[in-house]
């Protein structure tokens, strides 16, 4: 069984570009979720697709943010205008289901670095 | 809200030594609990998980015990080795008013380094 994908691995742009981050959850997964982790700190939520409705989202920093799951399989997560402090290792995950023994499978991650 | 402490790193051991890392939480109702490793250049794996008190979760060697009175989920391993070196994230999944799982609350990671 394939796990999480992501794509690319690594990306480098400059302040005030778009980039586009890409998760393929595992097959059959119907909860996917986006995280991120800023240099040498937590790693934090920022939201969370069922299929292909967003369950919650309040973890997206702010309307540069823009996820889509369009026909509940793959996601991409969009950035524009990227900044600075939007560098970081963004992971995708995804879930079966919801209940409390459930696993969240992480993918490789994104880093993004903006310069 | 709910929260996760672990200890700060970075940490290093010979082979072969004990180890442990600290983790504690705060959380409403009764969460799951996980530890995720990352090996360098790889992507967070679970490593082991409890999901009720006094459980304890064990994979690779490593052990941790959920202790709903300390709010405590401390890693250990009695011997590691050098292919042990990676981040460690404690984790926790809350519960939802509809008995259904939340996002994931992680802890900052420590880096364990484990040299010969």
């Amino acid at each position: 069984e394939a796990g999480v994908t992501q794509f690319p691995s690594h990306s480098v742009i400059e302040k005030g570009q778009t980039v586009t981050l890409r998760c393929d959850p595992i097959s059959g997964h119907d909860n996917l979720y986006w995280y991120r982790r800023v240099m040498g700190k937590e790693i934090k939520f920022l939201l969370h697709f069922v299929k292909e409705s967003k369950q919650d989202e309040s973890g997206m920093p702010n309307n540069r943010f823009l996820a889509e799951r369009t026909g509940g399989t793959y996601s991409t997560l969009k950035v524009q205008p990227a900044e600075l402090e939007d560098s970081g290792v963004y992971f995708c995950a995804s879930s079966q289901n919801l209940g409390r023994t459930d696993t969240q499978y992480f993918g490789p991650g994104t880093r993004l670095t903006v310069l | 809200g709910n929260s996760v402490t672990q200890m700060e790193g970075p940490v290093t051991l010979s082979e072969e030594a004990f180890l442990t890392i600290n983790c504690t939480y705060t959380a409403t109702g009764y969460p799951s609990l996980f530890w995720y490793v990352q090996y360098p250049g790889e992507g967070l794996q679970l490593l082991l998980k409890a999901t009720k008190a006094d459980d304890k979760g064990s994979n690779k060697g490593f052990e941790a015990t959920y202790r709903k009175e300390t709010t405590s989920f401390h890693l250990e391993k009695g011997s590691v080795q050098v292919s042990d070196s990676a981040v460690y994230f404690c984790a926790l999944s809350g519960l939802l008013n509809t008995g259904t799982a939340s996002k994931l609350t992680f802890g900052t990671g420590t880096r364990l380094q484990v040299t010969l």
